[in-house]
């Protein structure tokens, strides 16, 4: 079955203890990327990826990292939790190219609690 | 001129009725423009899109508007049921040529409420 994956689904932590969410996609996409939906505001995305190790930010990295080692995998690290990336996290992935941009497969969701 | 605006935060349709959610944009360089929808607890998933050589677009009950002129697109939901209760996000993508990289914009969502 074609899906995006992230781990875990829901996880508490403290403020400024490091942690990363996975993202794994089996469908051989090029394109993935991150977003935070917070109410109000819509998706935002935070980081986004073309292809391995090509990465950008987007409108909303400060805070994140990310890394394309991978095709399949496109984990999200937070180096120090702060209660304002408290949010519900969304990977996705598409086929990438001018072309090739016409639905983005989501995973979903992690809802992360930072106190 | 990111940034995509989309109307009605909320919205409560009697079943059988129309649901219109509208969305409108500045940055002429957007190509494509997609509606998501999303079921609470799931991820958002694809459910019409457009691109804006072309002034409409029908899938079964759900129908995109697109006017290039006031650079705005609506959704039109016909027969509403309450299963299509639901948040609907529209998004616009642009391309950076140069990049070789696009980005998928999106708007903040409408909750779509179908009373029975």
């Amino acid at each position: 079955e074609a899906q995006v994956t992230q781990n875990p689904r829901y996880l508490i932590t403290v403020t400024g203890k490091k942690l990363t969410v996975t993202c794994s996609q089996n469908m051989n996409h090029e394109y993935m990327s991150w977003y935070r939906q917070d109410p109000g505001l819509g998706l935002r995305q935070i980081y986004y990826s073309m292809n391995v190790e090509v990465t950008d930010k987007g409108d909303v990295p400060e805070g994140y990292k990310v890394s394309r080692k991978e095709k399949r995998n496109f984990p999200l690290i937070l180096e120090s939790p702060s209660p304002n990336q408290t949010s519900l996290y969304f990977c996705a992935s598409s086929l990438a190219g001018e072309a090739g941009l016409y639905e983005q497969y989501f995973g979903p969701g992690t809802r992360l609690t930072v106190t | 001129q990111q940034q995509v605006k989309q109307s009605p935060q909320s919205l409560i349709v009697q079943k059988g009725g129309i649901s219109i959610i509208n969305c409108a944009y500045e940055n002429t360089a957007f190509d494509y423009f997609p509606w998501y929808q999303q079921f609470p607890g799931k991820g958002p998933a694809l459910l019409i899109a457009i691109r804006p050589d072309v002034s409409e677009k029908k899938e079964g009950r759900f129908t995109i508007s697109f006017n290039k002129s006031a650079k705005q697109f609506s959704l039109h939901i016909m027969d509403s049921q309450p299963g299509d209760s639901a948040t609907y996000f529209c998004a616009a993508k642009n391309y950076y040529s140069g990049a070789g990289s696009y980005q998928l914009t999106f708007g903040k969502g409408t909750k779509l409420s179908v009373i029975p």
